[in-house]
């Protein structure tokens, strides 16, 4: 399977703890885009990395989260501190530039990881 | 008010029925349009672009409508498989590509 995975699939924690996601998005796609989804709600955008470079944040991100994508390829979503309204669907999609392999418009979403903040 | 808005349904669809509906985007520099479909629980899978002059995939025909801002999706011969959220989902390439979603319609099919 050469789709996006994220890992861990489930997670629950206690408010205050901090947790981490990963995501793997397709192999050789140099854009990779984070979005939270909350229940009855279409996802929204947080962040995006196009390489290594981080370019843009949403308001969404507070200071407790932080992504990274260190060599452009995997990237790691941190949240510091979980609060309760931290519970959601975190999507992890990936794109690529190249229009031979879907362009940047063409986004391919992993299954997400399911936060749950008790 | 939201970026893009749709109703959210339910629509409740006869097997067999055909079954369509808009949603409305407010940014008017949006560029590309496209249909998703969400089962529950799941992540969001791409169902089609949409294009200005309209376009048709199998059952599925999606509309756009640059003047009114909106765009539309129709289903034919509704299957019970169609049973699913369809998210409508604008993005603009100065905006980094990053995609905004409506909050979805939910389709349900009956027998």
């Amino acid at each position: 399977d050469t789709g996006v995975s994220q890992d861990p699939r489930h997670k629950i924690t206690k408010r205050g703890q901090n947790v981490t996601f990963r995501c793997d998005p397709i192999s050789e796609h140099n854009r990779l885009y984070w979005y939270r989804q909350t229940l009855g709600q279409g996802p929204e955008f947080l962040t995006y990395f196009q390489n290594e470079a981080q370019l843009e944040k949403s308001r969404l991100l507070s200071d407790r989260f932080s992504a990274e994508r260190p060599k452009g390829s995997f990237s790691t979503l941190e949240i510091q501190r979980t609060e309760q309204g931290d519970s959601a669907m975190y999507l992890c999609a990936s794109s690529s530039n190249f229009p031979e392999r879907g362009g940047p418009n063409k986004q391919f979403f992993g299954p997400g990881t399911r936060l749950t903040v008790l | 008010r939201k970026e893009v808005e749709q109703d959210p349904g339910p629509f409740n669809v006869p097997e067999g029925a055909t079954v369509a509906f808009n949603c409305t985007y407010s940014n008017s520099a949006s560029q590309s349009f496209f249909w998703y479909r969400q089962d529950c629980r799941k992540e969001p899978k791409l169902l089609m672009s949409v294009y200005s002059s309209g376009n048709e995939d199998g059952r599925f025909t999606a509309q756009l409508n640059r003047a009114s801002q909106y765009i539309s999706l129709l289903i034919r011969d509704s299957k019970l498989s169609d049973s699913a959220t369809y998210l409508c989902v604008v993005n603009r390439a100065a905006a980094g590509n990053k995609l905004t979603f409506g909050g979805g319609t939910r389709v349900l099919v009956k027998p």
